[in-house]
């Protein structure tokens, strides 16, 4: 199993504002996703965290609206920018191990 | 385009009753299905079901997987209030590089 810290926990932001979440985890892992879940939706997978390159973004997600890094095999970072309201989600980050681990998950609510 | 189709959407029902929840899917060169329990915001792992007709069973939850008629279903038996929460089915497939595809989930309510 994997032990994944995600922060903020929750965070209230202002239209056209960033928010930058963190993603660690307590082995080195390979794989590192990052979900949007939308209220009322299923999870929907924005990008992989490849460590050392770019992330791969899945239709629907550009990197100027959801810049990541991942610096090395423990840690990730998912930014969130220029927020509008419909930006309001739960962003989760998942590692592989046997099988796939969620973080704790951000709350995000754009006023 | 993989699809992951789950129902009920949402179930209510009491203490001590028995509920069965499906999972339909289409996905191309199928690996795996998983079963996720989320309570608040982090969906914790239940259940990774890669063989046909072999059911894992943990405490009161149990499932299935029949890879010929592409579904599953996953059983909680004797259901407690803690067994509220949204339940997500989300299939793998090979060369995918672990990524997953959710279903919408099923939302169960027991009431005391």
């Amino acid at each position: 199993s994997a032990v994944i810290s995600q922060k903020p926990s929750r965070d209230i932001c202002q239209r056209g504002t960033s928010l930058t979440i963190q993603c660690q985890v307590d082995s080195q892992v390979t794989m590192m996703f990052w979900y949007r879940q939308q209220p009322g939706q299923s999870l929907t997978l924005i990008a992989t965290a490849n460590q050392g390159s770019e992330a791969t973004y899945e239709s629907g997600f550009v990197i100027d609206k959801f810049p990541i890094s991942r610096p090395n095999l423990t840690f990730s970072t998912l930014t969130v920018s220029n927020m509008s309201p419909e930006d309001s989600s739960i962003y989760l980050c998942s590692v592989v191990t046997n099988i796939q681990y969620f973080g704790a998950g951000t709350r995000l609510s754009v006023l | 385009e993989d699809k992951v189709v789950q129902s009920p959407l949402s179930l209510v029902v009491h203490e001590g009753d028995t509920v069965t929840l499906n999972c339909s899917y289409e996905v191309t060169n199928f690996r795996s299905l998983l079963w996720y329990k989320q309570e608040k915001k982090a969906p914790t792992f239940l259940f990774m079901l890669t063989s046909s007709g072999i059911e894992k069973k943990s405490g009161r939850l149990s499932s299935i997987l029949d890879k010929k008629e592409l579904f599953s279903i996953l059983n909680i038996t004797a259901t407690q209030t803690g067994d509220s929460a949204v339940y997500l089915c989300a299939v793998e497939r090979k060369s995918s590089g672990d990524k997953l595809t959710f279903g919408t989930g099923t939302r169960l309510a027991v009431r005391p």
